[in-house]
């Protein structure tokens, strides 16, 4: 089993609309959570951290349940610069060596 | 800020040839690391250092894999000999030390390796 499990996607969707992504991970000692960004043959770049009571930032909000081991990210109203591949992110063993676990990422599509 | 620089940008090699990566991390970033990111997947951690020690080499093809950073600044990640199955991009970031909280990585451009 994968430490980080995403749905590949593609997520086709029209600009506006709300869409949401999943992610599941392994190991319950997981301690620290992110969603990266990254554009199609760029780098990845940090979006947003992810805990427990939940993180909004505009229009996006990212939610973590430690019960099921599930991180998810939402985005309202859709722009067609949202169009990207989003990495969930997950730290083995919190800060103490820094280390990323990435999943495969979701491909998202925003069409005009 | 300059960010983390990284060259080539693309390279083309054959099977059992050579290649080396450089990459020069932002100002004051003590921890360095390399990635290996196959078409469709996302980023692995190959080796991390912090400073000119290796904190993190468990993922690191040992026998074809070689990193070192011998001056704790810029690092360099050679493959040799290559195989078919190394044709990725190879993603070099750098973070403040680790310790108590996550510290954001900051990736460079990466270096895309196609091995013929």
């Amino acid at each position: 089993r994968k430490e980080v499990e995403q749905d590949p996607g593609p997520f086709n969707v029209p600009e506006g609309a709300t869409v949401a992504f999943n992610c599941t991970y392994s190991n319950s000692a997981s301690q620290s959570f992110f969603w990266y960004r990254q554009d199609c043959r760029k780098e990845p770049k940090l979006l947003m951290s992810v805990y427990s009571s939940g993180n909004e930032d505009g229009r996006f909000t990212a939610q973590l349940n430690r019960a099921s081991q599930y991180i998810s990210l939402l985005i309202r109203d859709s722009k067609l610069s949202d169009s990207a591949t989003y990495l969930c992110v997950v730290t083995p063993y919190g800060g103490a060596t820094n280390k990323l676990i990435f999943g495969t990422g979701t491909l998202l599509a925003v069409q005009p | 800020e300059a960010g983390v620089a990284q060259s080539p940008r693309y390279k083309i090699i054959e099977k059992r040839q050579s290649v080396a990566f450089w990459c020069n991390p932002i100002s004051g970033h003590a921890t360095l690391y390399w990635y290996q990111q196959i078409l469709g997947q996302g980023p692995k951690l190959l080796i991390q250092f912090q400073n000119n020690g290796v904190v993190d080499d468990s993922q690191l093809p040992k026998d074809r894999f070689s990193a070192e950073r011998l001056k704790g600044v810029d690092s360099t990640l050679k493959i040799q000999p290559a195989k078919l199955e190394d044709s990725a991009v190879y993603l070099c970031a750098s973070s403040l030390p680790s310790g108590g909280a996550v510290n954001e990585q900051f990736f460079g451009p990466g270096t895309r390796l196609t091995v013929l």
